[in-house]
């Protein structure tokens, strides 16, 4: 079945460095979606990306979206200990429904 | 707006038991997904539901079942546990039927079978 390879599936930085995350399918998304989850906690939806090249910001975050919507990222400025937590990609496969399949995610740390 | 609610938080059963989640979405929310997360497998998709139907379902065993209610609240029940089974179950709800709104997680209930 479908399968969103994420990585790496580790990283720690000190604050104030800058932080990625990718997402590699080798089908075309139709869709990739990105949740935080910080540690002990549930899983909380950021944005949705759904056009080729799309690329979109909040604040500190950037979010980019392949042109061959194969692939994704997530871009963290200059961290705080606030991002602490497991990024996650999804794409929702289930078409008019939902079927979000996630990669395996990415922990991030930071040393204050 | 209250947020989902799931209940129990934490469960602990014994292997061949069976156990009953419950779910309760956003209020106006038609669509409730589940989810288990463990550590070596990450998140997987079990069911969605919407209007008390249930329209995907993931790759997991029959003993995985559920079902939801007309209120749009949802349980789902695993059989015969195994210790496989520990994990954190989430669900998740949805305003509408269209697959690209924003899905809610609740705060998930951590089963543990011993």
């Amino acid at each position: 079945g479908q399968q969103v390879m994420q990585i790496p599936q580790y990283q720690h930085v000190q604050e104030g460095e800058d932080f990625t995350t990718y997402c590699n399918s080798s089908t075309t998304l139709s869709n990739i979606q990105w949740y935080k989850q910080r540690p002990g906690g549930h899983p909380v939806f950021l944005i949705q990306l759904v056009k080729s090249g799309e690329v979109k910001k909040q604040k500190r975050l950037t979010f980019q979206f392949g042109e061959a919507k194969k692939n994704s990222s997530l871009h963290i400025t200059a961290t705080q200990t606030t991002d602490v937590g497991t990024y996650f990609c999804a794409e929702n496969s289930g078409g008019s429904n939902y079927k979000l399949t996630f990669g395996k995610g990415t922990l991030l740390t930071v040393n204050p | 707006k209250a947020g989902v609610t799931q209940t129990p938080r934490y469960l602990i059963k014994t292997r061949g038991q069976q156990v009953t989640l419950s779910c309760s979405p956003i209020s106006g929310h038609r669509s409730v997904s589940w989810y288990q997360q463990t550590p070596g497998q990450g998140l997987q998709f079990l069911f969605e539901y919407f209007s008390e139907t249930q329209r995907n379902k993931g790759n997991f065993p029959g003993r995985f079942s559920g079902r939801q209610f007309s209120n749009s609240r949802s349980e789902m029940n695993v059989s015969t546990l195994e210790l496989g089974d520990s994990a954190l179950y989430l669900c998740a709800s949805s305003r509408d039927s269209s697959g690209t709104d924003t899905q809610y997680f609740g705060p998930g209930t951590r089963l543990t079978v011993l």
